[in-house]
């Protein structure tokens, strides 16, 4: 398997303009999770998926991001519109928790990120 | 809330020398804990994850501990080298939550 695949890897944009991330999960995952990653905060999760299910949205900094998973393959994360405090890494993350088996998570595999500006 | 601290927050040592990298988190309700590496500019390489059951994992020169109810775990670098050169992060998972929480990283710098 080619790991986590995440694209573009490097996004400049201008402020207000919208901004989509995309990530492909290891296959046979069914967790997928988005990652932010500045100096400031370290690494925040902004949200998850459990089976293409939202779980947890808390960590999505305002209305202006959105995130969607369509099929257990494809997940986006959208900020609309940008702004300059939005620069930072974004990761996406995979794993797979086997149905009624607490604590038998996988290992979480990491993409290489996006490296987003807003200028 | 799960709050995860890394002991130091840099370290440099020269070639060979072994070392210790050290992890806190406040609540022992883990199901899982996890070492990851990031090289400057790079994403998140796994080096080793513990279950909430074990007491320690493998793999090669590294070894990674858990005592979950002092709440620590801490990853033995041996025989260190140029290329272990990287920022090593810790994240738990707990009891009923799938997402990873991190701490801050260590910085490590080996020089030859």
């Amino acid at each position: 398997d080619a790991g986590v695949i995440q694209s573009p890897r490097h996004e400049v944009t201008e402020m207000g303009q919208e901004v989509t991330l995309r990530c492909k999960p290891i296959s046979g995952h069914n967790s997928l999770f988005w990652y932010r990653q500045t100096m400031m905060r370290g690494l925040e999760l902004l949200i998850y998926f459990n089976n293409n299910v939202p779980i947890d949205d808390s960590g999505m900094p305002e209305d202006r991001f959105s995130a969607k998973m369509p099929n257990a393959s494809f997940s986006t994360l959208k900020i609309q519109p940008s702004e300059p405090r939005d620069s930072a890494v974004y990761f996406c993350a995979s794993s797979f928790r086997q149905r009624g088996m607490r604590g038998n998570d996988t290992e979480a595999f990491f993409g290489q990120g996006t490296r987003l500006t807003v200028v | 809330k799960q709050e995860v601290t890394q002991i130091p927050a840099a370290l440099s040592v020269p070639e060979g020398e072994n070392l210790v990298l050290n992890c806190s988190f406040t609540d022992s309700a883990i199901y899982n804990l996890q070492w990851f590496r990031q090289d400057p500019g790079k994403g998140l390489t796994s080096l080793l994850l513990i279950q909430s059951s074990q007491r320690e994992q493998t793999s090669g020169r590294l070894n990674a501990s858990l005592d979950k109810s002092s709440g620590r775990s801490t990853l033995y670098i041996a025989a260190s080298q140029p290329g272990d050169s990287a920022t090593y992060l810790c994240a738990v998972r707990n009891t009923g939550f799938q997402k990873l929480v991190f701490g801050t990283g260590t910085r490590l710098l080996v020089s030859p």
